[in-house]
């Protein structure tokens, strides 16, 4: 079983839908939990933090259920600039002298006019 | 906003040949990371490295991977001697807390020819 699976997509929607992905992770020791976006070759960018109550930023919205290790992001009223790959990762919290991130392969979005 | 930046954004080297790979992390941060993503795969740990030391390091850098950071502000990745399959995209990431989000470098292409 892969340790973060995501679905790779595409998913095309147009400007203006709701669109919602989906995350499982394997290791129930992981603490930390993260939505980052990636534009074609170009560097990961953290989009938010995920918590246990849910949390929203914008259109944004994640949500973590623990106990069956699932973690989803919705994006409302999506813009053509959401267009991106959406990556779905996590840690074992920070311990010692690091904070190992491991990435899900990223679910695809174009949103269309 | 302050961010990480990795020279070269582009390596084309020959199979056995040595690389470097420089970044030069966000100056307050003390935590560092070099992760790659193979084209169209996910992007995976290498490499975190705190207190002028290898705090922990994946399967993949083997003997042939080295990190150093030679002054207060860059960090290297060198692979002694290139394989085809080392060919990726090579992320630096650095934070300042060990639980904060990473801050990801735009990249550096690695060719092996």
């Amino acid at each position: 079983r892969k340790e973060v699976e995501q679905d790779p997509g595409p998913f095309n929607v147009p400007e203006g839908a709701t669109v919602a992905f989906n995350c499982t992770y394997s290791n129930s020791a992981s603490q930390s939990f993260f939505w980052y976006r990636q534009d074609c070759r170009k560097e990961p960018k953290l989009l938010m933090s995920v918590y246990s109550s849910g949390n929203e930023d914008g259109r944004f919205t994640a949500q973590l259920n623990r106990a069956s290790q699932y973690i989803s992001l919705l994006i409302r009223d999506s813009k053509l600039s959401d267009s991106a790959t959406y990556l779905c990762v996590v840690s074992r919290g920070g311990t010692g002298g690091g904070n190992k991130l491991t990435f899900g392969t990223g679910t695809q979005l174009k949103v269309e006019l | 906003e302050p961010e990480v930046t990795q020279t070269p954004s582009h390596q084309v080297t020959q199979m056995g040949q040595e690389v470097i790979l420089r970044c030069v992390p966000i100056s307050n941060h003390l935590y560092f990371y070099w992760y790659r993503q193979i084209l169209g795969q996910k992007v995976e740990f290498l490499v975190s490295f705190y207190n002028n030391e290898i705090s922990e390091k994946s399967e993949i850098f083997d003997d042939q991977f080295s990190v150093e950071r030679p002054d207060g502000s860059n960090f290297t990745l060198k692979i002694r001697s290139t394989k085809l399959e080392d060919s990726a995209m090579y992320f630096c990431a650095s934070s300042d807390l060990v639980s904060s989000p990473l801050h990801f470098g735009n990249g550096t292409r690695l060719t092996v020819t």
